[in-house]
């Protein structure tokens, strides 16, 4: 089974440019999760959607951080404009919905943010 | 969500049993047990979750104590492979995970 596909595995650009990561959830799942790892923070929790509408976006540090679900197989979050300290591991995980549903998590974009 | 403790890091010779630890003595009646790991370079994995009684897998088993206050994750055979930080997750929802330190396990040859 394919598991949570993220695109692109690597990005590095430069500050103010728009930055857009993607993300395909496994097939049949209705949830889905934006994490953030850095050194400093470690895993956090950016946004999280069911059935593709955004339930809790509390995570979302600021403004430019923004993140959209237009179907069930397809999600992205967009930064613009980036700066140096966004340069972190974004992940994406999915899940069934519902209480205590495991999550399944892709391997990650590490983004750098020159 | 109740606050979980972890040893920072353990070592376990390869092929023998690893026994993580977690600390969870404010945990509430609706809160489970969630175990996630991360490998190097890869997105956390889902190990195991259970409420009060005690769960096994394919990956590992889990002891959560009757008064629930403490949990331990068992590795019957640890390999290389499981070298990992392991996370100790309570939730009362599976969907709002709150990742901790979590302990660093070395497998060792």
């Amino acid at each position: 089974d394919a598991g949570v596909i993220q695109s692109p595995r690597h990005e590095v650009t430069e500050m103010g440019q728009e930055v857009t990561l993607r993300c395909k959830p496994i097939s049949g799942h209705n949830s889905l999760f934006w994490y953030r790892q850095t050194m400093m923070r470690g895993l956090e929790l950016l946004i999280y959607f069911n059935n593709n509408v955004p339930i809790d976006d509390s995570g979302m540090p600021e403004d430019r951080f923004s993140a959209k679900m237009p179907n069930a197989s397809f999600s992205t979050l967009k930064i613009q404009p980036s700066e140096p300290r966004d340069s972190a591991v974004y992940f994406c995980a999915s899940s069934f919905s519902g209480s205590n549903q495991p999550q399944h998590f892709g391997d990650g974009t590490r983004l750098s943010i020159l | 969500d109740a606050k979980t403790t972890q040893p920072p890091s353990m070592d376990c010779a390869e092929g023998r049993a690893a026994n993580l630890p977690c600390n969870h003595s404010t945990i509430s009646g609706n809160e489970y047990v969630y175990w996630y790991r991360q490998i190097h370079s890869q997105g956390p994995q889902y190990i195991i979750h259970g409420l009060k009684n005690n769960e096994t897998n394919e990956m590992a088993s889990l002891i959560i104590t009757e008064d629930r206050k403490s949990s331990t994750l068992i590795l019957p055979h640890a390999t290389l492979r499981d070298t990992a930080v392991y996370y100790c997750i309570v939730t009362e929802y599976g969907n709002k995970l709150v990742f901790g330190a979590g302990t660093i396990l070395r497998v060792k040859s």
